[in-house]
């Protein structure tokens, strides 16, 4: 079975850029989470989408946002980029009719702004 | 206070020993719990989740102690593969909101 998948693996962009992240959850999972890990810090919890609506969203100003398509895959759009949006960013998905809420990792997308 | 707190560490063990790491919570009516592994530069990766009664598979005991507010992974006969970031995760709600500790750090030395 394929597990949590992301792309790209690598994103370089300039501040003041726009980022697009993208991931496909493992099938059959219906929640994408997005959580960003700054170099040396712990995950910090981005965005959760289940059934294509955004169910919860963290401690983050308004220009990061994303969207859940119908075939549950998920975008992350982070807007006017600062220097401090350098990090690792991981989706995750889990099943909804999981019983502990069990999230899988993907092996997330490194993104460096200069 | 953080919703989960981790002692950060680092832990530096000789190979073959016994290391425990403790975590703690904040909401009272969390009711899942669960230690992801994280190696250097890589996803995190689920290692077990946490039951009331406490469990076990092989070399890792985990157990939790709802009127502490307070969970614990004990690692036996450590190994140098052991060595990595263990994180405490702590499912709020009892749905799909999950709460990361920040990591405490393990380095299983020859």
């Amino acid at each position: 079975e394929a597990g949590v998948t992301q792309s790209p693996t690598h994103l370089i962009k300039t501040r003041g850029q726009q980022a697009t992240l993208r991931c496909s959850p493992i099938s059959g999972h219906t929640s994408v989470y997005w959580y960003q890990q700054a170099l040396g810090l712990g995950l910090q919890f981005l965005l959760w989408y289940d059934e294509g609506e955004e169910r919860n969203r963290g401690n983050f100003p308004p220009r990061f946002s994303g969207r859940q398509f119908p075939n549950y895959s998920s975008e992350l759009n982070v807007n006017a980029l600062e220097l401090e949006d350098s990090a690792l960013y991981l989706c995750a998905s889990s099943s909804a009719t999981a019983t502990a809420y069990e999230q899988y990792f993907g092996p997330g997308t490194r993104l460096t702004v200069t | 206070r953080k919703e989960v707190e981790q002692d950060p560490g680092p832990f530096n063990v000789p190979e073959g020993a016994t290391v425990a790491f403790n975590c703690t919570y904040s909401n009272s009516a969390s009711q899942s719990f669960f230690w992801y592994r994280q190696d250097c530069r890589k996803e995190p990766k689920l290692l077990m989740s946490v039951y009331s009664s406490g469990n076990e598979d092989g070399r890792f005991t985990a157990q939790l102690n709802r009127a502490s507010q307070y969970i614990s992974l004990l690692i036996r006969d450590s190994k140098l593969s052991d060595s990595a970031t263990y994180l405490c995760v702590v499912n709020l709600y009892n749905n799909n909101d999950m709460r990361f500790g920040a990591g405490t750090r393990l380095t299983v030395k020859p």
